[in-house]
């Protein structure tokens, strides 16, 4: 089992380029999520997706588009790039959390480097 | 504001026993989750508390105090693949995780 898959594993992108990062899990989640991880801070969540047709902003979304057209696929698109979104991208899959002791972690993807130049 | 704090960098030896401490402060509460992420890798779960008390799974033990918004996580039999970061993260009423900025642990010989 594959589990998820990001793409590229590594870009440099001039500023002001558009690009998108491919993120698909076979795990059947519902649930998908975008974070940034920078040197000093933890992981910031982008965007996530608690089911197929439904997304929502989470703490830092500025720059950042998605779009969940299928259970598996989960694309994070920067419209025009900026040397701030120098950063590694992950992308994570759970079931959609809920009450109770069920612990529904996350699976991480294996990242994707990104630099903006 | 929601916010996770851990020690930047710990420094420990091979075969001894290191405890990594978490406090949190988040809107609701459900859950601490303790994951390990190697260097130039992606995060993976080691464990989840939602009750007081201690988890155990072999030779890593997480503890939780709700009260105390604080968690521990305990590594014993130290090994050199223990070297690694260890991010904690509290989820939400909303349930969203918020990470802590991760704890570069050493282990040294």
């Amino acid at each position: 089992t594959a589990g998820i898959t990001q793409a590229p594993t590594s870009q440099i992108l001039a500023a002001g380029r558009s690009m998108t990062l491919r993120c698909t899990q076979d795990m059947r989640h519902n649930a998908m999520y975008w974070y940034r991880q920078d040197l000093g801070l933890g992981l910031r969540l982008i965007h996530y997706s608690n089911t197929a047709g439904t997304t929502g902003k989470g703490e830092v979304p500025d720059g950042y588009s998605v779009s969940r057209a299928n259970t598996d696929d989960f694309p994070l698109t920067l419209a025009s790039a900026v040397p701030s979104q120098t950063s590694v991208y992950f992308c994570a899959s759970s079931e959609i959390p809920g009450g109770g002791a069920i612990i529904h972690e996350q699976f991480f993807g294996p990242g994707t480097r990104l630099t903006v130049l | 504001g929601q916010n996770i704090d851990q020690p930047t960098e710990m420094t420990a030896t091979e075969g001894a026993i290191v405890q990594i401490n978490c406090t949190y402060q988040t809107s609701g509460f459900n859950g601490l989750f303790w994951y390990q992420q190697h260097a130039g890798e992606a995060p993976t779960f080691l464990s989840y508390n939602v009750l007081d008390g201690l988890e155990e799974k072999g030779r890593f033990s997480s503890f939780l105090s709700r009260s105390k918004g604080y968690s521990y996580l305990l590594l014993k039999e130290l090994q050199m693949k223990d070297s690694a970061s260890y991010l904690c993260a509290a989820r939400d009423s909303n349930y969203q995780l918020i990470w802590g900025a991760g704890t570069k642990l050493i282990i040294k010989p």
